[in-house]
């Protein structure tokens, strides 16, 4: 069964900085892993996606990598903005069988970013 | 696309009573996903459906729970009867096979039982 753990559960940090997030697994058997971010009270948005064969994604400010091996992903934000308090979770997709369409959630991890 | 659409958004009713809810997937997704997320369990999988078939419903907590796909543009997931320890919001996504199979979800419907 597929387990997956966010690192820090909070994290608050000043304007400005670049900070990292992480997720972990334990099963590398993944179609691909997404990363969300859920704003209070909405819906989840997607913010990146990486296939199973990819190392990383980028979007703006944000950079995904994942490395099956070690069964971890980090999302690095760059120049952090109050604007990116959310609480942001991590998504496994497995890979085969009646686990494709399974998506894995870790618990988030809630970022706050003071001005 | 308005993307996912589900409704109510916000339903509270009594202990005992029946609920649906109800989602619109994104036209063209042919996977569609009930997500229960509550704050000491997270975001839990409930069921899913590929081309209006359940694939997996080892989510669903009890017999009170069942879902439906009639059609490629609607679903339901109803709960008979209902108890406290139902209240959750109740997401619904949808996903194409293809473009990555990035999954899109609706804003939720925010159910309080008591």
């Amino acid at each position: 069964k597929q387990e997956v753990t966010q690192i820090p559960a909070a994290l608050s940090v000043p304007e400005g900085e670049n900070l990292v997030l992480n997720c972990s697994f334990t099963d590398s058997a993944i179609y691909n892993l997404q990363w969300f971010r859920q704003d209070p009270g909405k819906g989840l948005t997607s913010l990146l996606l990486i296939q199973s064969s990819q190392r990383e994604q980028t979007s703006g400010r944000l950079n995904a990598s994942l490395d099956k091996s070690s069964g971890r992903s980090t999302l690095y934000i760059a120049a952090s903005q109050p604007g990116d308090s959310a609480t942001y979770l991590c998504a496994l997709r497995g890979a085969g069988g009646t686990s494709y369409g399974k998506l894995t959630f870790g618990q988030g991890t809630i970022l706050t970013v003071h001005p | 696309d308005a993307g996912v659409i589900q409704s109510p958004r916000h339903e509270v009713t009594e202990m005992g009573q029946e609920v649906t809810l109800r989602c619109k997937p994104i036209s063209g997704h042919d996977y569609l996903f009930w997500y229960r997320q509550t704050m000491m369990r997270g975001l839990e999988l409930l069921i899913y459906f590929n081309n209006n078939v359940p694939i997996d419903d080892s989510g669903m907590p009890e017999d009170r729970f069942s879902a439906k796909m009639p059609n490629a543009s609607f679903s339901t997931l109803k709960i008979q009867p209902s108890e406290p320890r139902d209240s959750a919001v109740y997401f619904c996504a949808s996903s194409p096979t293809t473009s990555g199979n990035t999954i899109y979800f609706g804003e939720g419907s925010w159910l309080t039982v008591v």
